[in-house]
């Protein structure tokens, strides 16, 4: 199963409200990774947190992570119709591990 | 212009061919990685490569082959071994090393390649 799952796995909001997704996971990790593709692109890489940060903060983006539930959100404030996309987290579990990624949310934000 | 590229962007082969996927990077870095995406799903690795020369299977290799002459290149050979070869294929870079590790860093992806095997 995987390791990252994404909540909802969609979302459908105006333009100028804030979008909230969640991350939540099954093992020990230590790191997490956002990342968001529009479609039929790459992914650009938005933050990672590390196992041992609680909340961090990228211009409209704000991602917290709680290691007791094992979860993480992100949260969009101010949503802008281009942040249109899907948003994955992806965990890294140990040192040497590789990166793991959930199966997305797809955030529709309508002008 | 630094980043990493992959071609071709689209790419259709008959059933029974093997096709090679091209993956360039001018990051300096020493990680590559290759994911395929199904529809609405999300990325599963298929191989990496720490270093030159080097290169470890992932979860879904079945199928697929790599070789990592060079720093700056990762291609990846889907073969007609592989059953379900139709996806969107994403090639990735990082700094990772071996001694912090494959994702202590973020990766850089590429824009994709999508195979239509028919």
């Amino acid at each position: 199963s995987q390791q990252g799952e994404e909540d909802p796995q969609a979302l459908s909001i105006q333009e100028g409200e804030n979008a909230t997704m969640n991350c939540s996971y099954k093992t020990s990790i230590n790191n997490l990774q956002w990342y968001r593709q529009n479609s039929g692109r790459g992914l650009v890489h938005l933050i990672l947190i590390r196992s041992n940060e609680r909340e961090k903060h990228s211009g409209r983006l704000r991602v917290t992570l709680d290691t007791s539930k094992k979860s993480s959100s992100l949260l969009i404030t101010a949503s802008r119709a281009a942040d249109t996309a899907s948003y994955f987290c992806a965990t890294k579990r140990t040192s040497y591990g590789k990166l793991t990624f959930g199966q997305g949310t797809i955030l529709t934000v309508h002008p | 212009d630094g980043g990493i590229t992959q071609s071709p962007k689209y790419l259709f082969r008959k059933e029974g061919q093997n096709v090679t996927l091209s993956c360039e990077q001018n990051l300096n870095h020493d990680a590559m990685y290759w994911y395929r995406q199904d529809p609405g799903q999300g990325l599963r690795l298929i191989y990496y490569s720490q270093i030159v020369n080097d290169f470890q299977k992932g979860d879904i290799a079945e199928g697929y082959s790599v070789s990592r002459e060079k720093k700056e290149s990762f291609p990846l050979t889907v073969t007609s071994a592989q059953k379900n070869p139709t996806a969107f294929y994403l090639c990735a870079s990082s700094i990772g090393n071996r001694g912090q590790g494959l994702s202590s860093y973020e990766q850089y992806f590429g824009p994709g390649t999508r195979l239509t095997v028919t």
